[in-house]
């Protein structure tokens, strides 16, 4: 079946770095724009990155551009997010999410992984 | 603070009807008819129940409908279950560049 599984979360100082990754199966991977989705404690979801099919379509938050890179690895079924000069504010659980149709870039997402908490904090 | 408006917590007894509303704003909810719902169980993966304003994707329960008036969306739940319990979130298109705003979630309580 189509699975979504996140791994990488941790603690993480202010500043610091963090590579989170999102583990794809049952479906071609390589055929889909993929997002990474966030929800930091207590408060609504914040859509931060997508990124095309074939990686050279990619969009940011403004919340997060110039720090955090988005890219996947399609022959390794893979899709990361680089998270640099980390603040308090990034706290979060990261979820990865689909594009509901091949090569499409649509507004809703389907599926979703579980998630991976990241907590930045000294 | 979410882009999008919903209220906090919504409450219904067993086989009653709740309406989950999602209020934003001309350049998002009011200019498009693309608004997603999802519902999210705590550690569980969240699920679309809607998309494109009132469609459902295969295997969700008609049940769930969508509809919009105006800048608010709003995601209806008929013959409230116990399953229902979760939290909902509402989802807009918002142009090329933001691409997609959130709401800040409503939790469904069954009583």
């Amino acid at each position: 079946q189509v699975q979504l599984v996140e791994s990488g979360g941790g603690l993480v100082k202010p500043g610091g770095s963090l590579r989170v990754s999102c583990a794809a199966s049952g479906f071609t991977f390589s055929k889909y724009y993929m997002s990474w989705i966030r929800q930091a404690p207590g408060k609504g979801l914040e859509w931060i990155s997508y990124i095309s099919s074939s990686g050279d379509a990619i969009n940011y938050a403004d919340s997060v551009k110039g720090r955090f890179t988005i890219s996947r690895d399609n022959a390794e079924n893979s899709l990361y997010l680089q998270m640099d000069s980390l603040r308090a504010e990034d706290t979060a659980v990261y979820y990865c999410a689909r594009a509901p149709r091949q090569w499409l870039l649509l507004n809703w997402f389907d599926p979703w992984g579980q998630g991976t908490l990241v907590t930045v904090s000294s | 603070q979410s882009a999008l408006t919903q209220p906090a917590s919504v409450s219904g007894s067993p086989g009653q009807s709740i309406t989950i509303s999602c209020t934003g704003t001309s350049s998002d909810v009011g200019n498009y008819d693309l608004v997603s719902w999802y519902q999210h169980h705590p550690g569980k993966a969240p699920r679309v129940i809607i998309y494109e304003g009132t469609k459902r994707p295969s295997g969700v329960s008609d049940r769930f409908s969508g509809s919009k008036s105006g800048n608010t969306a709003s995601l209806t739940i008929s013959g409230l279950q116990a399953e229902d319990e979760a939290d909902y979130y509402c989802c807009s298109y918002a142009g090329s560049s933001i691409f997609v705003v959130f709401g800040g979630g409503t939790k469904v309580t069954v009583l």
